[in-house]
């Protein structure tokens, strides 16, 4: 398994400001997803960020609102810019390992509160 | 149409029963793999079991099983001797091999009563 964990744990953010959230695993993995969880609701990945090359983002979500940074294989950061109380929400990280990608692992998670 | 469907939204079970979250699940692709996760109050995700549409045998991890009935297109989790702490939210995800993104159901709210 890998051990990833994430920075801030939570957070409450006036509304205009960004916060970025930092994932770090324990070892060196090529695909590391972005996921959003709103309350009651289950998983929605943001974008997939692969080192070495741009993160690519799902229907709905933008580089502009979510930029993300890879800067080598155990580390990434999602920044939500520009919050609303709509962003108000679980963030998670997560990495596959495995050739077979039959296993993926998630970080504890930031939960984010915005007024 | 719902790719994954668990159509059990909450569940009260006495403790040290046993527990069987339901799990539906829809694909043309003919190598996928299914997996279920617990997430506790605390927020996090937690890994739990997979299954491979290849895997001969139902897949088993200490008190937790797969009971996957391929035809039926069903990955029932199963949680033997339920314990307080198994109290939490279980998802099931679907892989389909063609697209390796995970694909999740809306969740299941396990109670378990004292």
């Amino acid at each position: 398994s890998a051990v990833i964990s994430q920075k801030p744990s939570r957070d409450i953010c006036q509304r205009g400001t960004s916060l970025t959230i930092q994932c770090q695993v324990d070892s060196q993995v090529t695909m590391m997803f972005w996921y959003r969880q709103q309350p009651g609701q289950s998983l929605t990945l943001i974008a997939t960020a692969n080192q070495g090359s741009e993160a690519t983002y799902e229907s709905g979500f933008v580089i502009d609102k979510f930029p993300i940074s890879r800067p080598n294989l155990t580390f990434s950061t999602l920044t939500v810019s520009n919050m609303s109380p709509e962003d108000s929400s679980i963030y998670l990280c997560s990495v596959v390992l495995g050739v077979s990608y039959n296993e993926q692992f998630f970080g504890p998670g930031t939960r984010l509160t915005v007024l | 149409a719902q790719k994954i469907t668990q159509t059990q939204p909450g569940m009260f079970v006495q403790e040290k029963e046993a527990v069987t979250l339901d799990c539906t699940y829809d694909t043309s692709d003919p190598s996928y793999g299914l997996f279920w996760y617990k997430q506790p109050s605390s927020g996090e995700m937690i890994f739990l079991i997979y299954q491979g549409s290849y895997d001969q045998q139902n897949a088993t991890e200490g008190r937790y099983s797969l009971n996957f009935q391929k035809a039926r297109k069903s990955a029932n989790l199963v949680i033997s001797a339920s314990q307080l702490g198994d109290s939490a939210m279980y998802f099931c995800a679907m892989r389909e091999d063609s697209n390796y993104q995970l694909i999740w159901g809306a969740g299941t709210k396990l109670i378990i009563k004292p």
